[in-house]
């Protein structure tokens, strides 16, 4: 099992410019999350979703997108990238009969 | 609104010791609760988890205690060793979905 994946691990844009971020695991697991993490801050929910076919908003959703094409797949988008959007993203994902949230290893994005 | 909050944004050990790292929060209805690992330019890593109705639970090195009544969580990592370096976040869950609150987290640095 390769767990959580996250593609690409790292990317710089322009500001304007759009991105998807992409997100896949291999576990069954129902839910699926996209954070944020900043310098000295904790992470930080941007949306997830519950399960196949819905999508919901969390703490800072404000300038992206989601899209769960799949029970596997999870994409982040950003239509119109800002320099406060530079910033670490991670994936997660869960077992709806647990509560632990498994980790992707993260892309860094870098918003000129 | 809710939060979850470190005592020490830094602590450094010297190997062989015992590690403490405090987090309280503050949303008395959360009844999940949740420590990770973090390593420089890697995802979170679960480390060990426990429910309000514990207040205890123990893990290979690593012990949690909850105190509901001060709402005070922490994390104890016995005989503490240079891999132990990293920076320890908790994160509190109070509704269904599994929507986690993380708090800053704390850098360990252990001292050969």
């Amino acid at each position: 099992n390769a767990g959580v994946t996250q593609t690409p691990k790292f990317q710089v844009l322009k500001t304007g410019q759009s991105m998807t971020l992409q997100c896949a695991q291999d576990m069954n697991h129902n839910s699926m999350y996209w954070y944020r993490q900043d310098p000295g801050m904790g992470l930080r929910l941007i949306y997830y979703s519950a399960s196949e076919g819905t999508t919901d908003k969390g703490e800072v959703p404000n300038g992206y997108n989601v899209s769960r094409l799949n029970k596997r797949e999870f994409s982040l988008r950003l239509e119109s990238a800002a320099p406060s959007q530079t910033s670490v993203y991670f994936c997660a994902s869960r077992w709806s009969g647990g509560e632990t949230q498994y980790f992707g290893p993260g892309t860094r994005l870098l918003v000129l | 609104g809710e939060s979850v909050g470190l005592h020490l944004p830094t602590l450094s050990v010297q190997e062989g010791d015992n590690s403490i790292i405090n987090c309280a929060y503050s949303n008395s209805a959360s009844d999940y609760f949740i420590w990770y690992k973090q390593e420089s330019g890697k995802g979170p890593q679960f480390i060990i988890d426990i429910r309000s109705n514990m207040d205890k639970r123990q893990g290979q090195r690593v012990t949690v205690l909850l105190n509901k009544t001060v709402k005070h969580l922490s994390l104890q990592i016995a005989a503490t060793q240079p891999g132990d370096s990293a920076v320890y976040f908790c994160a509190e869950q109070y509704n269904q979905g599994g929507k986690l609150i993380f708090g800053q987290g704390t850098e360990l640095s252990v001292k050969p």
